[in-house]
């Protein structure tokens, strides 16, 4: 069982769009993150979320919006889609904040 | 405010030669520190963490780390490098109740 599954692996759409990004972790843990990998490598995190408490990087459009149906599901949605928000985004979770962090394999997002 | 700095953005080696790759952190209180790798389209994987006591951290595939609070450094080494090696490597640092800061990467060619 993969511990963190991410879906889609691919995704391309058209600017202007709305996507969502489902993650899913069977690890029992109660934090969940996003991540932002650019195409220099550098990985910027956007949202954590634990025990319902939303920590979001002050720098994450607002176009960008965490939802968690439950402690083990953190979907990422994202609104009128813009060329720069090409990536590969990242879920992954811990016990804990500052408690080492699971990933999923990514989501390569291609906004054209 | 805790930063993560990387020397060197690429790494070649041949194979069979000493791996050294450098880690550089600030932390206003003990850090716990982290060495993840990433291979071609993956999520990112726990090398070796050091939260507290033995300084010398050893993780898998044969990879350690020390812990120097002095010189704030925590390099990751492997005392000789195979080619299943090559791919990038993350230096984070990271307190408890406090999100993860990642370093910029170093990638890992190994030369035949």
């Amino acid at each position: 069982d993969t511990a963190v599954s991410q879906t889609p692996k691919y995704l391309v759409t058209q600017m202007g769009n709305d996507k969502s990004i489902k993650c899913e972790q069977n690890l029992g843990h109660d934090t969940m993150y996003w991540y932002k990998q650019d195409s220099k490598k550098f990985l910027k995190i956007m949202f954590s979320y634990n025990n319902k408490e939303l920590i979001i990087n002050e720098t994450v459009p607002n176009r960008f919006s965490p939802k968690s149906p439950d402690k083990a599901h953190l979907n990422l949605h994202i609104n009128s889609l813009e060329l720069g928000d090409s990536a590969v985004y990242f879920c992954a979770s811990s016990q804990s904040m500052g408690e080492k962090l699971f990933f999923g394999s990514g989501t390569q997002l291609s906004v054209l | 405010a805790q930063s993560v700095t990387q020397l060197g953005s690429h790494v070649s080696v041949s194979e069979g030669a000493l791996v050294l790759l450098r880690c550089n952190y600030s932390s206003s209180v003990p850090p716990y520190l982290f060495w993840y790798v990433q291979y071609p389209n993956q999520g990112l994987q726990l090398l070796l963490k050091y939260t507290t006591g033995a300084t010398l951290v050893k993780g898998i595939n044969g990879f350690e780390a020390e812990f120097k609070k002095s010189e704030t450094s925590f390099h990751l080494t492997k005392p000789s490098a195979h080619m299943s090696d090559a791919a990038e490597y993350f230096c984070a640092v990271a307190n408890y109740g406090q999100n993860f800061v990642f370093g910029p990467g170093t990638r890992l060619s190994v030369l035949p």
